[in-house]
């Protein structure tokens, strides 16, 4: 079946840097969500994006739909402690209802 | 209050037990989705449901089934819980075609021994 590729697995940054993560896959999407998923918790929407190309923020946050549409990535500038947690991408094909997920970013931050 | 409400929100059983995860959304949304999540996956879908009267596989069925009682309402049932369906499920609604956004509820950790 369909897939998303998310990468990086896990990270662990310093308090105040900046930090990116992204989705690949071979198929196209007419929408990409990323979520924030804290341990024992449901998954929060962050973003949504519709459009090839969009751009949109969310405080700190920013993500993209890339050109291809097969693509998105997020970074979140100036990470604070509470940013811990794990960050997932969510993509629905084209034509279709379906949504596919990424398996996740870890996400750390050393204060 | 969440707007998407799962109950309960743990619970352990033993194999063979019949099972059943409720969920309710004050969203007024029409589409509403059952998903499990294991380590290291992707949420994976069980069914879905688009109105009242629409009921949907998804991509793992086996082994659930699903009552849409009304808009608000969707559950899940385990008619005879196993080992392997130990997992955190989570409910979802979204709104329609054109706002393509999924809320997710808080999650149901089901441990089946």
């Amino acid at each position: 079946g369909q897939q998303l590729n998310q990468s990086p697995q896990s990270m662990f940054i310093q308090e105040g840097e900046d930090v990116s993560m992204n989705c690949t896959s071979s198929s196209i999407f007419n929408t990409w969500l990323w979520y924030k998923q804290d341990p024992g918790e449901g998954p929060v929407l962050l973003i949504a994006l519709y459009k090839a190309g969009e751009l949109t923020s969310n405080g700190r946050l920013t993500a993209q739909f890339g050109i291809t549409r097969k693509d998105s990535f997020l970074n979140i500038s100036a990470s604070i402690p509470s940013d811990v947690g794990i960050y997932f991408c969510a993509g629905q094909l084209q034509g279709t209802y379906k949504y596919i997920f990424g398996t996740g970013t870890r996400l750390k931050v050393l204060a | 209050d969440a707007d998407v409400t799962q109950t309960p929100r743990n619970r352990i059983t033993k194999t063979g037990k019949r099972i059943m995860l409720e969920c309710s959304q004050t969203k007024g949304h029409d589409r509403m989705y059952w998903y499990r999540q294991d380590p290291g996956l992707g949420l994976r879908l069980i069914y879905y449901s688009f109105d009242v009267k629409d009921i949907n596989k998804g991509e793992i069925s086996d082994g659930y089934s699903v009552s849409r009682q009304a808009q608000a309402k969707f559950s899940l049932s385990l008619e005879s819980a196993i080992p392997n369906q130990t997992a955190l499920y989570f409910c979802a609604t979204s709104a329609s075609v054109r706002r393509r956004e999924l809320f997710f509820g808080e999650g149901s950790r089901l441990t089946v021994l």
